[in-house]
């Protein structure tokens, strides 16, 4: 069983567009953060949220975490070729960080 | 070092043999993960070090997978008698827990190992 759900699994768009990708649970974090990974890399952590109903921006991605921290959001304005990777949400469960399935995100120039 | 170094970058071995892998994680982190990936998917854990000991190892998934760090700083997984099904990426992280606790904590990952078996 999962404890975080993404979606969508894959998205595949062209440069310019909008995007939102999502991470839900039915559990409560104190935090969640987003990692992206880049083809034949490791993930590298782009952001964490740590209060209900927190946005943070990172130029042009918008992260959001739930009211109820359960949940967050990543949208990605006029998305780039350089978008493209694998985006995983986490929580640290004690000292160890676990990771969702991701989602696979592809933007054709 | 200045990130997670792991060796082999890519490995093919046959069905049978026995492998290691190689992490040398960033210098002064005493916390080091192991992850397995499959194409696509999120990194599934397998182990964590807390310096030289195994603090948790309940994502391993059988008695052919077993890690060390002897000295608290590199470490290697052990595959034994490697099957087809453990043709994945291993990944390996460290991270330094701050005074602060979690919420400002990170994991650095290497670029990982490919295992293919055969």
């Amino acid at each position: 069983t999962q404890l975080l759900e993404q979606s969508p699994q894959f998205l595949s768009i062209q440069e310019g567009e909008n995007l939102t990708v999502y991470c839900n649970s039915s559990s409560v974090f104190s935090s969640l953060q987003w990692y992206r990974q880049e083809p034949g890399e490791g993930p590298v952590l782009l952001v964490t949220v740590v209060t209900g109903g927190e946005v943070k921006k990172l130029k042009r991605l918008t992260f959001q975490f739930g009211d109820a921290r359960k949940d967050s959001s990543l949208h990605i304005t006029a998305a780039q070729p350089g978008d493209t990777g694998l985006y995983l949400c986490a929580f640290w469960g004690g000292y160890i960080p676990t990771f969702g399935r991701g989602t696979s995100l592809i933007v054709h120039p | 070092g200045a990130g997670v170094s792991q060796t082999p970058s890519n490995k093919v071995t046959e069905k049978g043999k026995y492998v290691e892998l190689r992490c040398d994680p960033i210098s002064g982190h005493t916390a080091l993960y192991w992850y397995r990936q499959s194409l696509g998917q999120g990194p599934e854990f397998l182990i964590y070090f807390q310096g030289t000991g195994a603090a948790d190892d309940s994502g391993l998934p059988n008695d052919r997978f077993f890690a060390v760090r002897p000295e608290g700083s590199v470490s290697t997984l052990k595959i034994q008698r490697t099957e087809r099904g453990d043709s994945a990426v291993y990944l390996c992280a460290s991270s330094l827990f701050l005074e602060r606790g979690l919420l400002n904590t990170e994991a650095f990952f290497g670029q990982g190992t490919r295992l293919t078996v055969v």
